[in-house]
């Protein structure tokens, strides 16, 4: 079935020190949304991309979609503490905006202080 | 203006049990889906709804089912517990772009 895959599963950084975590999809994707989990909360919704190659700022954060439209990455330049949580990818298949979304399994992001 | 709601929070059943979860979306936002977060995971689609029909279903057994009422709320709806079935049960709610999460509820299965 389709999936979508996220590297590392779990990352450890030293605050100030940038952060990366990537998505890829066996399917090209109609859009790609970042979600940001902190521990024992839900998905925070952070940004969607819909355009191939498109890239996106927020403050510290970049986020790009691929020219193939099947990988998007996610990275945060030096690091805090309150960055620290889960972050998940979700691929939207297909349909346009009405495709199911499949979530990858997520970066867990710890920052030492 | 309040965010998703979801009830319960919390939830134990036994196996075999029934169990209705509930959803009410942002106001205004006409499109409620369910996800399953199983620990460790990243939430895995359940259903999909707008305007009161289903628009989209994941690959879940039978045992699950959904509704949505003409205000927009909806319930998730699992018959024949199982262990594995033990979870984070998110509901979300669709603005233009943006798809807000609700708190979830927790389910456990005994």
């Amino acid at each position: 079935g389709q999936q979508v895959m996220q590297i590392p599963q779990y990352q450890h950084v030293q605050e100030g020190e940038d952060f990366t975590t990537y998505c890829n999809s066996s399917t090209t994707l109609s859009n790609i949304q970042w979600y940001k989990q902190r521990p024992g909360g839900h998905p925070v919704f952070l940004i969607q991309l819909v355009k191939s190659g498109e890239v996106k700022k927020q403050k510290r954060l970049t986020f790009q979609f691929g020219e193939a439209k099947k990988n998007s990455s996610l990275h945060i330049t030096a690091t805090q503490t309150t960055d620290v949580g889960t972050y998940f990818c979700a691929g939207r298949l297909g349909g346009g905006s009405q495709g199911n979304l499949i979530f990858g399994k997520g970066t867990k992001l710890s920052v030492k202080p | 203006d309040a965010g998703v709601t979801q009830s319960p929070t919390h939830l134990i059943k036994t196996r075999g049990q029934h169990v209705t979860l509930r959803c009410s979306p942002i106001s205004g936002h006409k499109s409620v889906s369910w996800y399953q977060q199983v620990l460790g995971q990243g939430p895995q689609f359940i259903f999909q709804y707008y305007e009161k029909e289903e628009r989209g279903r994941g690959n879940f057994p039978d045992r699950f089912s959904a509704r949505q009422f003409p205000n927009y709320s909806s319930e998730l709806n699992v018959n024949a517990l199982l262990l594995g079935d033990s979870a984070l049960y998110l509901c979300a709610s669709r603005g233009a772009e943006t798809q807000y999460f609700g708190p979830g509820t927790r389910l456990l299965v005994l």
